[in-house]
């Protein structure tokens, strides 16, 4: 069965504080992994797609990177600005023409001043 | 601004009592979907439709019904709310799978409470 599960569920850090958030799935056959930023009451909004293993994207201070078992999000110096629930899915190929994504259940940071 | 637009923000009804969400894209995608995300379960797909007159089930379309009559237009139906489809509703869209940009598109989403 697909399944997506993120770690830390809850993550609190000091403005400037460095550190990664994890994204490990089981997929039958991957064709692509999603991050998303949640801000509390609104929808998701899409940051990055990583399709094979190796591949890394960057935008600010975020890095996403993939192996075959997991992905991880890098938040390099990160400011209050940048809390908010941090969620990533999976479209697996089994799911056919339809492109529905199996989803964690996030990670909540929280960056403080 | 590339978007998607759903309304309302906000639904208090009662049990038994028809309701639509709109959901409208102004980007030409062929593909959108209905979403709900309740605490401790994420989010669920409903339904989901390839473009225009095609539609089909997700993981939870019981209680939900979808059509797609025009590309930018997604409505949702409940035709007899109940309590237990009181949550956070979402509409998405997105381009093909070739396309570089894919990924979905989210709209604000909508609050329902069914008392």
């Amino acid at each position: 069965e697909d399944q997506v599960t993120q770690s830390p569920e809850a993550l609190r850090l000091q403005e400037g504080e460095s550190s990664s958030l994890n994204c490990s799935y089981t997929v039958s056959g991957l064709r692509g992994l999603f991050w998303y930023r949640q801000d509390p009451g609104k929808g998701p909004e899409f940051l990055f797609t990583l399709y094979s293993a190796g591949e890394e994207k960057e935008k600010e201070r975020l890095k996403a990177t993939l192996t075959k078992k997991e992905s991880f999000l890098h938040i390099t110096a990160p400011k209050p600005e940048d809390s908010a629930t941090y969620l990533c899915a999976v479209h697996s190929r089994w799911a056919g023409n339809n492109r529905k994504l199996i989803w964690g259940l996030g990670t909540s940071l929280a960056v403080n001043p | 601004e590339a978007q998607v637009t759903q309304n309302p923000r906000y639904l208090i009804t009662v049990t038994g009592k028809k309701l639509t969400v709109t959901c409208s894209q102004n980007m030409n995608h062929e593909y959108m979907s209905w979403y709900r995300q309740d605490p401790g379960l994420g989010l669920r797909q409903i339904y989901y439709s390839m473009n225009v007159e095609v539609t089909d089930k997700g993981d939870v379309p019981e209680g939900y019904k979808v059509s797609r009559k025009e590309k930018r237009n997604f409505p949702l139906i409940l035709e007899s709310p109940s309590p237990n489809q009181t949550s956070l509703y979402f509409c998405a869209s997105s381009f093909g799978m070739g396309n570089p940009n894919y990924g979905y598109t989210f709209g604000s989403g909508t609050r329902l409470t069914v008392v």
